[in-house]
């Protein structure tokens, strides 16, 4: 089971919007629209930030969005704060019950 | 409220074995399934495998060769996860999660796990 690819850094500046894409294959986020997306603060419990491609938990908010298109998923940050440097993770359900993630994307916010 | 409370830091020796303890609380243990997720430093998240707290069914990864082993136990409300034949590279923080409707909804604070000499 192989991650899936991530960039391995991202910048912008607050205000500005940044994507975050996630390429997997057709066995995991091609097949099923179960691919998340975590925050992770170094020595912190990841946080989800997206779930079933494009949908957001309660209390995250509405400047997180993502999509999906074929083997690719995609998250967006829009308004940039300082509070969303962080490393960022997809992850998808994979088939034959399992399940991988990606190779983690840093955010800084400049 | 959901709490996933893992056991603490552990250091072991090249070779031996550990097990990291999950208890699960604030919901009915044996409805949901529970994934063990670590990370290396400077790695990203690895996937490592799921036990469904009820039916005792199990996927685990396969990069890992055979050395894991994820179990449960009912009666306590706790999941566990054991590694062995461990190296230097098994150095991580685990965590372990409940996942529901796809996603990892609530994770354990994590267990330091260090191989060294």
């Amino acid at each position: 089971q192989s991650a899936l690819s991530q960039p391995a850094s991202v910048s912008g500046s607050p205000g500005q919007s940044i994507t975050i894409s996630c390429t997997g294959t057709s066995s995991d986020v091609g097949s099923y629209n179960l691919v998340s997306w975590y925050q992770h603060h170094p020595g912190r419990a990841p946080k989800v930030m997206i779930f079933e491609v494009n949908r957001r938990p309660s209390g995250v908010s509405n400047r997180f969005s993502a999509s999906k298109s074929g083997n690719k998923a995609s998250l967006t940050i829009s308004g940039l704060q300082a509070e969303d440097e962080a490393d960022y993770y997809c992850c998808s359900y994979a088939a034959g019950s399992f399940w991988v993630f990606g190779g983690g994307t840093k955010l800084t916010v400049l | 409220q959901v709490q996933l409370v893992q056991s603490g830091a552990e250091v072991k020796k090249p070779g031996a074995s550990v097990k990291v303890s999950c208890k699960a609380s604030g919901y009915t243990f044996s409805d949901y399934a529970i994934h063990w997720v670590r990370q290396a430093p400077g790695q990203s998240l690895e996937w490592m495998g799921w036990i469904h707290a009820g039916t005792g069914n199990r996927k685990l990864s396969q990069n890992f060769q055979g050395r894991v082993t994820i179990s449960r136990d009912t009666t306590a409300d706790t999941a566990y996860m054991e590694l062995s034949s461990l190296t230097s590279e098994d150095t991580a923080v685990y965590f372990c999660a409940r996942v529901v409707t796809g996603y990892f909804e609530y994770w354990g604070q994590g267990t330091l796990v260090t191989v060294s000499s």
